[in-house]
């Protein structure tokens, strides 16, 4: 299956809030609601955001939110801090024991 | 909580065979409802599937590397192994162990990650 698709890059200042998309088919993200956001720092592991569309793990702030529509996922960050300064890539489940990535998302903060 | 790290050689010959264990701890793999992942990422690059496997053995390969891949699990060790055949200087990426849940998702905990070079 092909990747999910994401912005190669979004950026933001401090305070504001910022989405970004993650585009996939019927076959992926439109069929299920189990889409998953991590966060890469340079040099570290992806940590898990966001999980089955919009739910958050115990830890992760409330700033970070995620919702669907159709075929495209989105991850919101509020009130921008320069900590969320990272990679984010999006994760669908696609049917069959498989799931696919997005080609992942550069968070510049200004 | 449950914590998984990569152990392996940093660097490997092409045409070699790429080894990586990953040891799980606080946690047991035999308890099931979680496939055992293998992830990789290239150097400035996005994630990719190697493959995974559950507790009971079965497993699944992404089909790209199908034909070069094989990973097993060890439960009396609580680790589970990637063994990638004939590398090339493609294969060089770092290589993430991971915990996917049930539809394999979330993916959670990661490994730290290990580094993996080909080269002669």
């Amino acid at each position: 299956q092909s990747a999910l698709t994401q912005p190669a890059s979004v950026s933001g200042s401090p305070g504001q809030s910022i989405t970004i998309s993650c585009t996939g088919t019927s076959s992926d993200v439109g069929s299920y609601n189990l889409v998953s956001w991590y966060q890469q720092h340079p040099g570290k592991a992806p940590k898990l955001m966001i999980y089955e569309v919009s739910k958050r793990p115990s830890g992760v702030s409330n700033r970070f939110s995620g919702s669907k529509s159709g075929n495209t996922a989105s991850l919101t960050i509020s009130g921008l801090q320069a900590e969320d300064e990272a990679d984010y890539y999006c994760c669908s489940y696609a049917g069959s024991s498989t799931s696919v990535f997005g080609g992942g998302t550069k968070l510049t903060v200004l | 909580q449950v914590q998984l790290q990569e152990s392996g050689p940093g660097l490997v010959k092409p045409s070699q065979t790429l080894s990586l264990t990953c040891t799980v701890s606080g946690g047991s793999i035999s308890s099931g409802g979680y496939y055992w992942s293998w992830i990789r990422q290239h150097p400035g690059k996005g994630l990719e599937w190697i493959g995974y496997i559950y507790y009971s053995g079965s497993t699944y390969y992404n089909p790209s590397l199908k034909s070069r891949v094989t990973i097993s699990v060890d439960t009396s060790k609580n680790q589970f192994s990637l063994k990638l055949s004939s590398v090339t200087a493609a294969d060089t990426a770092v290589y993430y162990c991971a915990r996917a849940g049930v539809m394999l998702t979330p993916i959670d905990p990661w490994g730290q990650g290990t580094l993996v070079t080909v080269s002669s």
